[in-house]
């Protein structure tokens, strides 16, 4: 069975509104969680590692402040595209990392579709 | 900039042929993974090698790695329309953050 779901699976919003997506853990406990962006025929992009209890950490030109991610349990990290514009219409992957066997284990991904 | 450098970027082959896609990466790694990718869905990970083995087999999955040339090949045997997708390679430099190739789209026709 599904090791981690998000929802929602598809999103369409409107320029400048802002949307959130959940990602659960539904197996086990999770500190640390990733998120990713995926544009059409591309490759995964890392945009930031979930910590619970704490600050997010941010890759290199992603932006904190639009992108805002919350912790804020053990099964749940929500990622918040903030004034969402065309150009974030995207592919966003969670995945939920599991220490003993170190593994990731990924979502099912959501479409956002900024129009 | 990516770590893993797939290629090809697209193969298509017929059922029963097998395939091989390469990856290339640029630094040190703890080990590298594959994954498996249908259009519009999440990853599935199919197979994991460390830095210190050269060679691992699942089911009709061949991963080899070779650390001094940095590339690993991963080989599907006798293939099957189910195993059209997207594969990417990954590597892991030890925290757990994973840094993904461009990919190869396979095609395999019946």
């Amino acid at each position: 069975g599904a090791v981690v779901s998000q929802h929602p699976s598809r999103v369409i919003c409107k320029s400048g509104t802002s949307v959130k997506i959940e990602c659960r853990s539904l197996d086990f406990q999770a500190t640390t969680m990733f998120w990713y962006r995926q544009f059409p025929k591309q490759s995964l992009m890392l945009m930031a590692t979930s910590n619970e209890g704490s600050k997010a950490t941010y890759e290199q030109g992603v932006e904190k402040d639009k992108f805002l991610i919350n912790h804020a349990s053990l099964t749940l990290s929500t990622l918040t595209v903030t004034s969402a514009h065309p150009e974030d219409s995207s592919f966003y992957i969670c995945s939920v990392w599991r220490e003993g066997p170190y593994e990731q284990y990924f979502g099912p991904g959501t479409r956002l579709t900024v129009t | 900039s990516q770590q893993g450098e797939e290629d090809p970027q697209a193969l298509s082959i017929q059922e029963g042929e097998n395939a091989t896609m390469n990856c290339s990466y640029k630094t040190s790694i703890n080990n590298l993974q594959w994954y498996r990718q249908n259009s519009g869905r999440g990853l599935v990970h199919l197979i994991l090698i460390r830095s210190n083995e050269r060679e691992k087999h699942s089911g009709r999955l061949r991963v080899t790695l070779d650390t001094s040339k940095k590339s690993s090949s991963l080989l599907i045997t006798a293939s099957r329309a189910a195993d059209t997708a997207s594969y990417f390679c990954a590597t892991d430099k030890g925290y757990s953050t994973l840094t993904f190739g461009k990919g190869t789209m396979l095609l395999v026709s019946p």
